[in-house]
Order: C-alpha cells, then structure tokens, then sequence
C-alpha cells in the first residue's frame, strides 16, 4: 500500500511566524505535489516537485517555498504565515505521468 | 481538462448500491476518467480509474458510456464509511508537474440507515 503521511494534522501558528509543513511518502515515487484546499474553491496546486532538488511553482506559489533534499520527503515552507493561509493543506505523490496520486491526511493550519 | 459535472448531494441507503453520475461531454480521446472521494475533514482518497473499458476493483466499479461522454460509479453495496463528497476528474497524465489534479465541486453523498 501506498503510504503518505504529514507531519501534523491540526497546527496552530500565530502570524509572521515560519512554518513548515513535512510530507514524506515511502513508494520511491518522483513526483510530489502540495495543494491546499478551501471551501468553494475546490483543491489548488501550490508547488510541485518531480525530482529530488527539482521544484516548480503551481497556481498558487505567492508566499510559500518549498524544499526537496531527498526524494521521499517534500517540505513546504511559510516564510512569514499570515491569516489568508489558514487552509487546509494536502500533500500527494504519484510515481509520474498518468499514474495515480496518492493524498496525506493533510494538516488543517490555522494562522492567528 | 475537461470539464466534468455532477450532481451536487445524493442520498443511499445502507446495503443498497450507490450510483454516481458524472457528465464529461467534452472528454478528448487521451484523457482518462479518475473518481477520488474525500471523507469529511481527511486527505482525498483514490478509487478507481478508465479510459474507455469499465474498470472494477475491490472499492467499487466505473462505467463508461460508449462515446465516454458520461460515467457513472457504483459502490455496490453503499455502507456508513462511504459517506464522503466523491469527484469524478477527467485529465490527461504527462511526465512531470503537468498532472495536477483539478478537484471540482464533486457529489456529496450520504448513506443512512
């Protein structure tokens, strides 16, 4: 089985703060994907990775870094968290190509 | 990708079968059709996928009309665990980042006793 876990399910973070979001898959899949998502605006892919040290900006990058050193881990970054991230962010990996993503539980970030 | 509609909430009872409907009349000939669901509050969870021949697996079964304008899942006997908003997502997979997944606004279904 295909297994992606998050480092956090709920986070509570303050604003400005730097926060870090862990996502580690263990399927040796290349391509990893962060998105959030939020309520009427359906699943947005913020950056995506499809190579160790490879990275490439989604939709919705502005305010968000990632980082990718090994293959099985992608992490991503808040540099300075504000309200409009609370959201609820999902990290998926898929082997690449018309493969299938495989989801995290996600981790429900609440920005104060 | 194309677009996809359905239908916003559905109702099922427990035990019996759960048909989901899913409209993709603009679907190309290289696009695959991909159902996910996504329990309430918990990361979307994958279930089954076709190209143009139904598929079965042990979650559920997927059919597609002949001219793949439409699909339709079944679960086929619907229980309380499956109680989740369900996406049906046509694309089409290429290498590298271009195989994000674009979630619309998907089927909220609920079983009952």
């Amino acid at each position: 089985d295909v297994k992606v876990t998050q480092s956090s399910r709920y986070l509570v973070k303050r604003t400005g703060e730097k926060v870090f979001l862990e996502c580690v898959q263990d399927m040796d899949h290349e391509n990893m994907f962060w998105y959030r998502q939020d309520p009427g605006l359906g699943l947005r892919l913020i950056y995506f990775s499809y190579d160790v040290k490879m990275k490439e900006k989604g939709d919705i990058p502005e305010g968000y870094s990632v980082s990718r050193e090994k293959k099985e881990r992608f992490s991503l970054i808040l540099e300075s968290a504000s309200t409009n991230q609370t959201s609820m962010y999902l990290c998926a990996s898929t082997r690449g190509g018309r493969e299938t993503q495989y989801f995290g539980p996600g981790t429900r970030l609440l920005v104060l | 990708d194309a677009k996809t509609t359905q239908p916003t909430s559905m109702d099922c009872a427990e035990g019996r079968a759960a048909n989901l409907p899913c409209n993709h009349s603009t679907i190309s000939g290289n696009e695959y059709v991909y159902w996910y669901r996504q329990i309430h509050s918990q990361g979307p969870q994958y279930i089954i996928h076709g190209l143009k021949n139904n598929e079965t697996n042990e979650m559920a079964s997927l059919i597609i009309t002949e001219d793949r304008k439409s699909s339709t899942l079944i679960l086929p006997h619907a229980t309380l665990r499956d109680t989740a908003v369900y996406y049906c997502i046509v694309r089409e997979g290429v290498t590298g980042g271009g195989n994000k997944l674009t979630f619309g606004t998907g089927t909220q279904l609920k079983v009952e006793l």
